[in-house]
């Protein structure tokens, strides 16, 4: 089965650049499966940061989308975050998940992320 | 409006049956999903699509939609159950949505 695992530092200065990547196991990330970023503040909720197809195409949150590039490594099997001019605000676990393609069924569309890394804690702190 | 809206808490008595909402335009168009989240562990799909349940999770979660809510049930809540749950849906621009959460404490 897929297994998603991310890494990278846990720790990152104010005004630069975080970055991860997520590792993809059991599976190709050439799949038809979009690869997704989500991360989660301290006691706050999930936030959807942006996702990428092994094309190479994506797509962003538009209140991130100025400082976040997401790009996909098929060699490596991997996909990776970059998330510029960091301010303890971008202080989260961050997760990588699969989300699956936009299905329709009875008039309605659907779709889900059915598997999660287990996140990573990224602190922004000097 | 392009956001989903959930109930910040809910409790429900161990083996009675709960329901946990979530409001939003999208869902017009979009069936939601839900995730469970348990202290310090990543979310787990528990419901996506009309009703349907990935492999592993128990038949008493279910969900349903009406208008521009979506609903996940959980008829015979247990102990394990408590957690914080979290629908998503898109937005018409294709953009992920997710809910602000519901923390369900089983009592």
């Amino acid at each position: 089965q897929v297994q998603l695992q991310e890494s990278g530092p846990g720790l990152v200065k104010p005004s630069g650049t975080l970055s991860l990547t997520c590792a993809v196991s059991g599976g190709s990330i050439s799949s038809s499966n979009w690869w997704s970023w989500v991360r989660q503040p301290p006691g706050k909720g999930l936030e959807w940061i942006g996702e990428i197809y092994h094309s190479g195409s994506t797509n962003y949150n538009p209140s991130l989308k100025s400082r976040v590039t997401i790009s996909v490594d098929k060699s490596k099997n991997q996909f990776s975050l970059k998330l510029s001019s960091v301010t303890a605000a971008d202080t989260a676990v961050y997760y990588c998940a699969r989300t699956g393609p936009i299905s329709v069924t009875t008039g309605y569309y659907y779709y889900y992320m059915d598997v999660w890394g287990k996140g990573t804690t990224v602190t922004v702190s000097s | 409006s392009s956001e989903l809206t959930q109930d910040p808490a809910v409790s429900v008595a161990l083996g009675q049956t709960v329901r946990i909402t979530c409001q939003g335009d999208s869902l017009r168009s979009y069936y939601a999903s839900w995730y469970q989240q348990k202290p310090g562990q990543a979310p787990v799909l528990v419901i996506y699509g009309k009703n349907n349940r990935p492999s592993g999770i128990p038949d008493r979660f279910s969900g349903s939609s009406s208008g521009n809510t979506a609903s996940l049930t959980i008829t015979g809540a247990q102990a394990e159950d408590e957690a914080d749950y979290y629908c998503n849906s898109r937005d018409s621009s294709g953009n992920h949505l997710f809910g602000g959460g519901t923390k369900l404490t089983v009592l």
